[in-house]
């Protein structure tokens, strides 16, 4: 069974502070790596998508690969309280179009 | 504007009825995916399809449904031998490939009445 694992928190950091979520994952030789937020009883939007190792930014997003640890993470920088929602990490197993989702972690900004 | 279409937002369903769930989408995508989350819980797959007249079942396809006679929609069906409905359902779409994110509809959230 191919897993995405999440830590569930909740990540409590203070407004203005660096928010990191990390996500690691079983199938080895997975390519695509996605993160999405979630805001309490909406749907899953995009954030990032992130295909090679090494850092990809988006304003305050950065998404760190690191396919030989099987490790993906998401970096917020500055945060702010409407950053508060729950991330999951998601990633395209190889091979076919499945994607499969970690838990999410919890993330509180606090003002 | 190009997106995913669920109805409804939220849905009732009686014991023994089979309900349906629409899902429609106007980005031209291949790939349609239905999602069951529960309370505090991630994304599980229940179908996906990748083509017309083709579907696979997921990981927790037992009691439900699909068809896909168009591209552009994907229905699923809750049906009776399904015990424990009530959940938050999303439909996602995607352009074939496996490097492409999915896109999310807004959900419909299923209660048992």
């Amino acid at each position: 069974q191919k897993e995405v694992e999440q830590n569930s928190g909740p990540l409590s950091v203070p407004e203005g502070a660096i928010a990191s979520l990390n996500c690691t994952y079983s199938d080895r030789v997975s390519q695509s790596f996605f993160w999405y937020r979630q805001y309490s009883g909406k749907s899953p939007e995009l954030i990032m998508s992130i295909y090679s190792n090494g850092d990809k930014e988006d304003g305050r997003f950065t998404a760190q690969l690191n396919k030989a640890s099987q490790y993906v993470s998401l970096l917020i920088r500055d945060s702010q309280p409407s950053d508060s929602a729950t991330y999951l990490c998601a990633v395209c197993i190889s091979g076919t179009y499945k994607y499969i989702f970690g838990t999410g972690t919890r993330l509180k900004v606090l003002a | 504007d190009g997106g995913i279409t669920q109805s409804p937002k939220y849905l009732f369903r009686k014991e023994g009825q089979n309900v349906t769930l629409s899902c429609e989408q106007n980005l031209n995508h291949d790939a349609m995916y239905w999602y069951r989350q529960d309370p505090g819980q991630g994304l599980r797959l229940i179908y996906y399809s990748q083509i017309v007249n083709d579907f696979q079942k997921g990981d927790i396809a037992e009691g439900y449904s699909v068809s896909r006679e168009k591209k552009e929609s994907f229905p699923l069906t809750v049906t009776s031998a399904q015990k424990n409905p009530t959940a938050f359902y999303l439909c996602a779409s995607s352009t074939l490939g496996g490097d492409q994110p999915q896109h999310f509809g807004d959900g419909t959230r299923l209660s048992i009445l």
